[in-house]
């Protein structure tokens, strides 16, 4: 699998945006961006995944860049709730059942300030 | 829908002892996976199985380690003998289908005297 980078922490405020970048230079056309998070003492939760296109649920956005070389995690509004460590993963979509596993990074660890 | 389940969420275990990790996934998944996170480390993934069938055991530690999914009943991963490096944060993973997201657990912590 192709490796990601990620920030190792970053900070926000309550009620604001935040923006977690994930760069994977070395994506192949077919892996899937996916986030995880992790709250703590929790088990991970999938977040969000697209391949090419923006993608929006109701937990968060997923931007990815034209090149497909970088993309971003956008939480609307931060809550408290919302402080965990974040995981961006590439899974290659055609390999087959052996790559199913989810191979975790050090992630991004989020602190939200009140 | 029940989410994914696992017992003990806690369990102690003394040197040599064997350690029975359970995992019931959710229903209508049968893919399920089995995941371990070392103190103050990233989560690390250990074995993939569908009902009855090992698929990708890439990531567990060629002895004491073993893991089965049968056709009835939850998903075990059993560590015999264990040691105090066995201490650790397992979490298991359930999903749909091959390409589907993945369900995790709460985990069951391991602690080992």
């Amino acid at each position: 699998d192709a490796k990601t980078t990620q920030p190792n922490s970053m900070e926000s405020n309550e009620e604001e945006p935040v923006h977690l970048p994930c760069n994977h230079s070395t994506i192949s056309g077919t892996d899937y961006i996916h986030w995880y998070r992790q709250l703590p003492s929790q088990g991970p939760e999938y977040v969000i995944h697209g391949l090419t296109s923006n993608v929006n649920n109701r937990m968060a956005s997923l931007a990815i860049a034209e090149d497909r070389k970088s993309s971003t995690l956008i939480l609307h509004r931060a809550t408290l709730r919302d402080a965990a460590v974040y995981y961006c993963i590439l899974r290659d979509a055609v390999s087959g059942g052996a790559t199913n596993k989810l191979i975790f990074g050090t992630g991004t660890l989020l602190a939200v300030q009140p | 829908n029940a989410g994914v389940m696992q017992n003990p969420r806690h369990l102690v275990r003394r040197r040599g002892q064997e350690a029975r990790l359970r995992c019931s996934p959710m229903k209508g998944h049968s893919h399920v996976y089995w995941y371990r996170q070392l103190p103050e480390e990233g989560l690390k993934f250990m074995v993939y199985l569908q009902k009855e069938n090992i698929i990708d055991e890439s990531g567990m530690p060629k002895e004491r380690f073993s893991a089965e999914f049968p056709k009835e009943g939850p998903s075990i991963l059993r560590i015999q003998q264990v040691v105090r490096g066995d201490s650790a944060a397992y979490f298991c993973a359930s999903s749909r289908g091959s390409y589907n997201e993945q369900f995790f657990g709460p985990g069951t912590r391991l602690t080992v005297l």
